[in-house]
């Protein structure tokens, strides 16, 4: 079956460290990959994707790079900020399940000054 | 412009009552979905909807049930609230075509409290 399997947190960093949340996943297929957001008290927001193997999404500083080999697709960021405190939830949309989405059970990043 | 937005915001009430959250989204997409998103930040699908299919995850007690009056809404009907209701709701939305037919636009959430 389908499945996204994320480091468990919480994590907390200071300002300018380096950030790496690892994400692996199970699929039948060739799933897309994403990395959703969600700040305090709102909803989710999609951070980054990547539809098929070897492609690098970025956003905001954050990047993921889509590897079959080790079926993974790690998050990272080379300076985080306090304002990147959230948490985060690394998914994939599966073509076999008419791309349901599967989601990770989520990470919570905190930044201290 | 909001693209998926949800009301209430906030929900409280008591044991046994019925209530009702609801959605819309403006993107003209052709899917929704709503998500319970427990204490601990778990994500679990309740449903999914298009104007031909329900899919209803089974696991989801009856009392939940999604109400679809037109194509840019899907309500969240919930009978006899418990306890364990107890979580904030997510609704979401896609168009199954197109350049972004795999990604998912989440509402803001509904805080439900169960006293």
């Amino acid at each position: 079956g389908n499945s996204v399997t994320q480091m468990e947190g919480p994590v907390t960093l200071s300002e300018e460290a380096f950030l790496t949340i690892n994400c692996t996943y199970t699929a039948t297929g060739y799933p897309s990959l994403f990395w959703y957001v969600q700040y305090p008290g709102e909803g989710l927001q999609l951070l980054l994707k990547a539809t098929k193997a070897d492609d690098k999404g970025s956003n905001k500083g954050f990047e993921a790079t889509y590897r079959k080999e080790t079926t993974s697709f790690h998050l990272e960021k080379g300076s985080v900020q306090v304002s990147d405190s959230a948490v985060y939830f690394c998914a994939l949309s599966a073509p076999n399940t008419g791309n349901q989405f599967y989601f990770g059970t989520g990470t919570s990043l905190t930044v201290i000054p | 412009d909001t693209a998926v937005s949800q009301t209430p915001k906030y929900l409280v009430t008591q044991m046994g009552n019925d209530k009702s959250i609801k959605c819309e989204q403006n993107l003209g997409h052709d899917t929704m979905y709503w998500y319970k998103q427990d204490s601990k930040k778990f994500l679990k699908i309740m449903f999914s909807y298009n104007n031909k299919e329900l899919i209803i995850n089974e696991t989801v007690p009856n009392r939940f049930s999604p109400k679809s009056p037109d194509k840019a809404h899907l309500n969240l009907h919930i009978n006899s609230l418990e306890l364990g209701d107890s979580a904030v709701y997510f609704c979401a939305s896609r168009q199954t075509a197109g350049p972004s037919y795999n990604e998912q636009f989440f509402g803001p959430g509904t805080r439900l409290t169960v006293l």
